[in-house]
């Protein structure tokens, strides 16, 4: 069936290193994929999507690519703040359900 | 344009009571989407709700636990003789009409449903 593997936390750096989540998927259609934050005690939202093979999607510095090939849909950021502290799921979509990775606890120290 | 708007925040019941979330979406949304999501884990998919239709319930228990979503007013998910196991966040969430499942999903604060 459909799924997401998405990279274990908890991840720790610095200010201003370079993030990288992993995330790939299993799809027997064409999915969507996205990515959501959810910061403490709220809900999750959307941070970025792609939609077809090749997309990338990006929004507040972070960026990730739809790779067919390896069924990947990494996460990147080139120099991470601490208010980028929260968790970030994967998740993939080909019709009436989305399916949500386990979460990637990330914190940022100064 | 308000989001996703779920109520209680915050609900305490004690084991065997019934516990009723609240999910009203966003103006114009017309599918529902009811979450789990258990401490330290990710979420998990419980049902797919359009208005008087239930559309995927895949996810959900088979005892105890259902959803509706009325023509009128918000959506409901009730759980029924609740357990410790059944402490989570719930979360709504809804898409507008057209592609279904392929739309975004906009997200409510949650539920912390707390079973004591």
């Amino acid at each position: 069936g459909d799924s997401v593997t998405q990279m274990e936390g908890p991840v720790t750096l610095s200010e201003e290193a370079f993030l990288t989540i992993n995330c790939t998927y299993t799809a027997t259609g064409y999915p969507s994929l996205f990515w959501y934050v959810q910061y403490p005690g709220e809900g999750l939202q959307l941070l970025l999507k792609a939609t077809k093979a090749d997309d990338k999607g990006s929004n507040k510095g972070f960026e990730a690519t739809y790779r067919k090939e390896t069924t990947s849909f990494h996460l990147e950021k080139g120099s991470v703040q601490v208010s980028d502290s929260a968790v970030y799921f994967c998740a993939l979509n080909t019709g009436n359900q989305f399916y949500f990775g386990t979460g990637t606890s990330l914190t940022v120290i100064p | 344009n308000a989001g996703v708007m779920q109520n209680p925040r915050h609900l305490v019941r004690r084991r065997g009571q019934e516990a009723r979330l609240r999910c009203s979406p966003m103006k114009g949304h017309s599918h529902v989407y009811w979450y789990r999501q258990l401490p330290e884990e990710g979420l998990k998919f419980m049902v797919y709700l359009q208005k008087e239709n239930i559309i995927d319930e895949s996810g959900m228990p088979k005892e105890r636990f259902s959803a509706e979503f009325p023509k009128e007013g918000p959506s409901i998910l009730r759980i029924q003789q609740v357990v410790r196991g059944d402490s989570a966040a719930y979360f709504c969430a809804s898409s507008p009409p057209g592609r279904g499942g392929y739309n975004e999903q906009f997200f409510g604060p949650g539920t912390r449903l707390t079973v004591l």
